[in-house]
């Protein structure tokens, strides 16, 4: 079965510009989970959809930061204007209703310049 | 709130010798225990889990964690480092009330291996 899907592997953009992330979850999967690592330190939960309704969003930092999951298939997440404190590692994880532990992506690396 | 601690930031080790990376928790009631590794250019990968059944767990690439409810630990051992073991290692702890919720992660730490 195909993994986690992210894309870009990696983007640079400049402050003030836009970015989009995606992510294509294993196929089936409702439970689609976004986490970030900012440079030295933890990964943090930012949201969690169950099929296209967002179950858990208290992780996202401010309103700048966009999730949405049409569909319920892939997601996106944006990011208008990109700051430089948003430089790091976008990880997306997919998940089956009753499963323990997730699959996670290899993440976006974004650096904001 | 949940909280993980690792101790160490990096540690080496030689090939062959013993792996000890170190996890804390801090939770109100046993969590649900997970150590994932990300090796370089890679997603994060489980590496094993504890949901309340044997407190000793054996994962793949032939680690293996306690838990030690009285010490509010979770340490990920290996008896024989391997080159290939180069990676971060990060533990997490997630509500078994409410499993499916996010995980909390401790901060990481890289383990190089020397020839």
């Amino acid at each position: 079965e195909a993994g986690v899907t992210q894309f870009p592997s990696h983007s640079v953009i400049e402050k003030g510009q836009t970015v989009t992330l995606r992510c294509d979850p294993i196929s089936g999967h409702d439970n689609l989970y976004w986490y970030r690592r900012v440079m030295g330190k933890e990964i943090k939960f930012l949201l969690h959809f169950v099929k296209e309704s967002k179950q858990d969003e208290s992780g996202m930092p401010n309103n700048r930061f966009l999730a949405e999951r049409t569909g319920g298939t892939y997601s996106t997440l944006k990011v208008q204007p990109a700051e430089l404190e948003d430089s790091g590692v976008y990880f997306c994880a997919s998940s089956l209703t009753d499963s323990f532990g997730y699959t996670f992506g290899s993440g976006t690396r974004l650096t904001v310049v | 709130a949940q909280s993980v601690t690792q101790l160490g930031s990096h540690v080496s080790v030689s090939e062959g010798a013993l792996v000890l990376l170190r996890c804390n928790y801090s939770s109100s009631v046993p969590p649900y225990l997970f150590w994932y590794v990300q090796y370089p250019n890679q997603g994060l990968q489980l590496l094993l889990k504890y949901t309340s059944a044997a407190t000793l767990v054996k994962g793949i690439n032939g680690f293996e964690a306690e838990f030690k409810k009285s010490e509010t630990s979770f340490h990920l051992t290996k008896p024989s480092a391997h080159m290939s073991d180069a990676a971060e290692y990060f533990c997490a702890v997630s509500d078994p009330d409410n499993y499916g919720q996010n995980f909390v992660f401790g901060p990481g730490t890289r383990l190089s291996v020397l020839p």
